[in-house]
């Protein structure tokens, strides 16, 4: 399967403080890569879809100025958390879109990035 | 109404045994349909697609999907204690106007073979 990967896999910071978490597809190119976010016992709520070359689209209720997204390359997507605060303590996961044909799609997730705001 | 629906569990299976997964979506012009494992800890990591009605095999795995009754599942063949994780329901939403183009997943049932 393709890889995915994620920087840094754990980060604590201090509340009003920015963190960016870099995604990145390892051996295939993706146009398109998906944020989401999950809190404990729960399940995967998507953030945001990440475009190359574009901006990024936004769920309903998921701030764009808070969680900026750049889209830099076909492999390398970031999110910023900008003034983190305790309640965007969470376990942050992207995904990258590798395409097969037809209708044929496949979201492969990075390994995560816990973040804790102190 | 929640847009993918799964029990929560946990479902506990004996070892050798069949598991059986379940979830059902709400929208209808849903397209894609995936099932994803998930270690306590880690990222979800993909077992199975299916785009059409009917089965789909893959191993030890079978996906079934019923678009009419908006019902997919999940079956484990010889379940081992390895295979014990939750395992997340993943729907691709139909196309909607400027919205984001990603999986809405269930909460997830949290499987548990017995040794």
């Amino acid at each position: 399967g393709a890889v995915v990967s994620q920087h840094p896999s754990r980060v604590i910071c201090k509340s009003g403080t920015s963190v960016k978490i870099e995604c990145r597809s390892l051996d295939f190119q993706a146009t398109t890569m998906f944020w989401y976010r999950q809190f404990p016992k729960q399940s995967l709520m998507l953030m945001a879809t990440s475009n190359e070359g574009s901006k990024a689209t936004y769920e309903q209720g998921v701030e764009k100025d808070k969680f900026l997204i750049n889209h830099a390359s076909l492999t390398l997507s970031t999110l910023t958390v900008t003034s983190a605060h305790p309640e965007d303590s969470s376990f942050y996961i992207c995904s990258a879109r590798l395409l097969a044909g037809g209708r044929g799609e496949t979201q492969y997730f990075g390994p995560g990035t816990r973040l804790l705001v102190l | 109404q929640k847009e993918v629906e799964q029990n929560s569990g946990p479902l506990s299976v004996p070892e050798g045994a069949i598991a059986s997964l379940n979830c059902t979506y709400s929208d209808r012009v849903s397209q894609s349909f995936f099932w994803y494992r998930q270690y306590s800890g880690k990222s979800p990591e993909l077992i199975m697609s299916i785009y059409s009605n009917g089965d789909k095999e893959d191993g030890r795995f079978t996906a079934q999907l019923n678009k009419a009754s908006q019902y997919v599942s999940l079956l484990i063949r010889d379940s081992q204690p390895s295979d014990s994780a939750t395992y997340l329901c993943a729907v691709k939403r139909g196309p909607r106007r400027g919205g984001a183009d990603g999986l809405t997943f269930g909460k997830g049932t949290h499987l548990i073979i017995q040794p």
